[in-house]
């Protein structure tokens, strides 16, 4: 399967700093980009849907303002999670899809762990 | 009601045992189901994939869908320690690129050697 690379994998932040999180399909292009957040023991819970070149559609209940999403070329998108507090540590999961191999199928990043402290 | 009903387990089985895990939806107008394993700590990867009711084997996974009931099930058969992992379940109505997976809460299973 197609490869996409999150980084970082782990990260540890003060309140009221800013997370950048990267994801990058590194053999497609990916039209498509998906952002889930899982807590402990849950299920993927969507939070926004990127499309290249425009702007995100956010899942109900999911604060745009604070959950910042770029996704400026075919091979990244980056998640910055604005002015962290501890209610924010969580695993963070990007997904892409784009057209591998004649199909449309998403392809997952091995996820963030963030902890604010 | 959630759209994706999934029993978390945990399951735990003995080497070689034929695993069953399964989910239920509500949603009638979902046409593409998968399955995905995710070890701790890292992202889903997809398993199985099935195109509206049927089955659909692979190696020793066979994925069946009953869309009459709205029941989908992950058969692993002579199971593995290896295949100790939390099992998603995700559904969509549209598998292109706007659509939206829908996952189950995913079972924790663990193949005890």
């Amino acid at each position: 399967g197609a490869v996409v690379s999150q980084h970082p994998s782990r990260v540890i932040c003060k309140s009221g700093t800013s997370v950048k999180i990267e994801c990058r399909s590194l053999d497609f292009q990916a039209t498509t980009m998906f952002w889930y957040r899982q807590f402990p023991k849950q299920s993927l819970m969507l939070m926004a849907t990127s499309n290249e070149g425009s702007k995100a559609t956010y899942e109900q209940g999911v604060e745009k303002d604070k959950f910042l999403i770029n996704h400026a070329s075919l091979t990244l998108s980056t998640l910055t999670v604005t002015s962290a507090h501890p209610e924010d540590s969580s695993f963070y999961i990007c997904s892409a899809r784009g057209l591998v191999g004649g199909g449309t199928e998403a392809f997952f990043g091995q996820g963030t762990r963030l902890t604010v402290v | 009601q959630k759209e994706v009903e999934q029993d978390p387990g945990p399951l735990s089985v003995p080497e070689g045992a034929i695993v069953s895990l399964n989910c239920t939806y509500s949603n009638s107008a979902f046409q593409y189901f998968m399955w995905y394993r995710q070890y701790s700590r890292k992202g889903p990867e997809l398993l199985m994939y099935t195109y509206s009711s049927g089955n659909k084997e692979d190696g020793r996974f066979t994925a069946q869908v009953d869309k009459s009931s709205k029941y989908i099930s992950l058969f692993i058969r002579d199971s593995q320690p290896s295949d100790s992992a939390t099992y998603l379940c995700a559904m969509t109505t549209v598998y292109n690129q706007g659509g939206k997976l829908i996952f189950g809460q995913g079972t924790e299973l663990s193949v005890k050697p």
